[in-house]
């Protein structure tokens, strides 16, 4: 198994830009999330699915759009980059959803810089 | 806004000492889970203990949990170099209606291990 495999591992975008960040796991795992981890602010939520065609906003999720078409795929968009979204951004997934005490799984990160 | 904080935020240790790391955390919790970080590298789940539990062992780690002090401290005995990394706390969030389906993660502690 891979495991949680984030695409790409660095980006630079200029600011206005469109991008998605890719995210795809092999576990069968319902529940996945996207996180962004900045200097001194810990790991903050973006958003969450807890199966296909279900989301829902985390903690920070101004500027940020995702979808769950499928079990395996939850991208994360950014559909106007600003300054301001220059983060280390992680992708994570579990078995179930949180209240069944499940741990996260994450993938490797990317690192995304905006001009 | 932050759910979890550790402290402290940096430690510096000697080769075969033990280290602790605290965390505090603000509302009622359906569980605790520790994780760990390699520089540059996705978070690993280290221990995740249970809110009807006080204490748990697993190796070289002991996590406690004080549900009446909303906080939570994690020891690692006998350091070595290779526990050099940052280490995150992060609990579910109780609310009205049950545990939510958010992990939400503390800005972590950095322990350095010196040979």
């Amino acid at each position: 198994n891979a495991g949680v495999t984030q695409t790409p591992k660095f980006q630079v975008l200029k600011t206005g830009q469109s991008m998605t960040l890719q995210c795809a796991q092999d576990m069968n795992h319902e529940y996945m999330s996207w996180y962004r981890q900045d200097p001194g602010m810990g790991l903050r939520l973006i958003h969450y699915s807890v199966g296909a065609g279900i989301t829902d906003q985390g903690e920070v999720p101004n500027g940020y759009n995702v979808s769950r078409s499928t079990t395996e795929d939850f991208p994360l968009r950014l559909l106007s980059a600003a300054p301001s979204q220059t983060s280390v951004y992680f992708c994570a997934s579990s078995r179930g959803l949180q209240t069944t005490n499940e741990k996260l799984f994450f993938g490797s990160g990317t690192q995304l810089s905006v001009l | 806004s932050q759910q979890g904080e550790e402290d402290p935020q940096a430690l510096s240790i000697q080769e075969g000492e033990n280290a602790t790391m605290n965390c505090s955390y603000k509302t009622s919790i359906n569980n605790l889970q520790w994780y760990r970080q390699n520089s540059g590298r996705g978070l690993v789940h280290l221990i995740l203990i249970r809110s009807n539990e006080r204490e748990k062992h697993s190796g070289r780690l002991r996590v406690t949990l004080d549900t009446s002090k909303k906080s939570s401290s994690l020891l690692i005995t006998a350091s070595r170099a290779a526990d050099t990394a940052s280490y995150f706390c992060a609990t579910d969030k109780l609310g009205g209606g049950g545990a939510t389906n958010k992990l939400i993660f503390g800005t972590g502690t950095l322990l350095a291990v010196q040979p």
